[in-house]
């Protein structure tokens, strides 16, 4: 069965500086990887997704994510964090079992900026 | 376009009461889902809809039935409400995968609706 781990509930990091959620994925043949932010009393935003291809992926708001096959990691970044960065971030990966576009989260992380 | 709407946004129940939720979505979307978010355990999907008239079961599917007549709604149904289902219920769409992109899967979410069972 395909999952996938945020090992950290929580990042705390400085604005400004570089920031790193980690991802951790476990699936049978080639992974369908996401990110997904949800900001408070929201609902989820597609941030980004690794299908194929290269394996650093550029999404919106400045965020990308670095796919390592032989650490089976997606690991979200920024190089530079701003306070509005802070939100809870969602890693999931597609349910290849599904034919209909399933997808399973990840608990989620809690991102916090401090100015 | 409004994307995926819930109605309503809060509700307060009491033990063995029902209620619906409805899903609307404007994108022609065939495939629907709905979620729930619980603290530390991420979405888990409740049922899901791959196109107008059908329904499956997802994860968490107990005490909780839904149905898909129009292609543009999803309604999720509690018809005797417990605390446990207590939580903040999300509804998501996607295209099917083979219109458009090759691969798409990437879903929309509604706005939820935080749901208290006393």
């Amino acid at each position: 069965a395909q999952s996938v781990a945020q090992p950290e509930d929580q990042v705390n990091v400085a604005e400004g500086n570089p920031l790193t959620v980690k991802c951790t994925y476990s699936v049978s043949g080639n992974p369908y990887l996401f990110w997904y932010v949800q900001y408070p009393n929201r609902g989820l935003q597609f941030l980004l997704k690794y299908i194929t291809g290269d394996n650093l992926v550029k999404g919106s708001y400045g965020f990308e994510a670095e796919f390592n096959k032989s650490q089976t990691s997606f690991h979200l970044k920024k190089p530079s964090a701003l306070v509005s960065d802070s939100a809870l971030y969602f890693c999931a990966v597609r349910d290849i079992d599904s034919s209909a576009s399933k997808i399973i989260f990840g608990s989620g992380t809690r991102l916090s900026i401090r100015p | 376009n409004a994307g995926v709407t819930q109605t309503p946004k809060f509700r307060v129940l009491k033990t063995g009461q029902s209620m619906t939720l409805l899903c609307a979505q404007d994108m022609n979307h065939e495939y629907m889902y709905w979620y729930r978010q619980d603290p530390g355990m991420g979405l888990r999907l409740i049922h899901y809809s791959v196109g107008e008239g059908t329904t499956a079961k997802g994860e968490v599917p107990d005490g909780y039935n839904v149905s898909r007549l129009k292609k543009q709604n999803f309604l999720l149904g509690l018809e005797s409400a417990a605390p446990s289902q207590t939580s903040v219920y999300f509804c998501a769409s996607t295209r099917h995968p083979l219109r458009g992109n090759k691969v798409t899967d990437t879903q929309y979410f509604g706005p939820g609706t935080r749901l208290t069972v006393l």
